[in-house]
């Protein structure tokens, strides 16, 4: 069974920073694509960030690009998403999510991040 | 520019059918998608990927009463035999250069 599992949200104040963590199982976890997603209070889902198999690609939404930074241990089967100069525009549910260009895909329940003073 | 529209909301009565429609943007109409259902207070949750020839496959344990079809530049996902359950935000998905494009999301409500 095929299971992502988010961690490492929770409040922080703006300028602030957090890791978030997924920790995958049930797959070939170097064999795909990688994905943050997130979904403000009442809004869409809005993809992040993702990471190539063995990491030699990053690509970000341009709202992100020089804050956020995507990565990944294969050995660990984890994937990351360090956050720094956080901003009360990232407060969201981050998801993690398996490429799904091959018919198949993943989604982590979700971890919540608050940028709040 | 890749974009996919979705209208913001529909609505069907139980046991009824109800077909939802996902536009791609102009130049872009042989994209395939994928569709996403979110219930309330839930994550999202994988349906299918849906190619321009209207074929597609399913993800793990989605009912058979979910399918797919394509028209042009149009995605459409029809779920027959509605049930409460059913009511849900579903959402449309591409692909970019390494990257993902999402619709605004159809909020479905099941009458």
């Amino acid at each position: 069974e095929v299971q992502l599992v988010e961690s490492g949200g929770g409040l922080v104040q703006p300028g602030g920073s957090l890791r978030l963590s997924c920790a995958a199982s049930g797959f070939t976890f170097s064999s795909y694509w990688m994905n943050w997603v997130r979904q403000a209070p009442g809004k869409g889902l809005e993809w992040v960030a993702s990471i190539k198999q063995d990491g030699s690609e990053k690509n970000y939404v341009d709202s992100v690009k020089g804050r956020f930074t995507i990565s990944r241990d294969n050995t660990k089967t984890s994937l990351y998403l360090q956050m720094n100069s956080l901003r009360a525009e990232d407060t969201a549910v981050y998801y993690c999510a398996r490429g799904n260009s091959d018919g198949k895909g993943y989604w982590g329940q979700g971890t919540l991040v608050t940028v709040s003073s | 520019q890749l974009v996919l529209t979705q209208s913001p909301s529909a609505s069907a009565s139980l046991g009824a059918s109800v077909k939802l429609t996902c536009t791609l943007s102009s130049g872009h109409s042989s994209n395939a998608i994928a569709w996403h259902q979110q219930e309330p207070q839930k994550g999202p949750r994988f349906l299918m990927k849906l190619n321009s020839d209207g074929s597609h496959r399913k993800g793990d344990g989605i009912p058979d009463r979910f399918s797919g079809s394509s028209s042009g530049a149009e995605r459409y996902l029809t779920i027959s035999s509605l049930q409460s359950e059913d009511e849900a935000d579903y959402y449309c998905q591409t692909w970019g250069t390494g990257t993902w494009v999402f619709g605004g999301g159809t909020k479905l409500t099941v009458l």
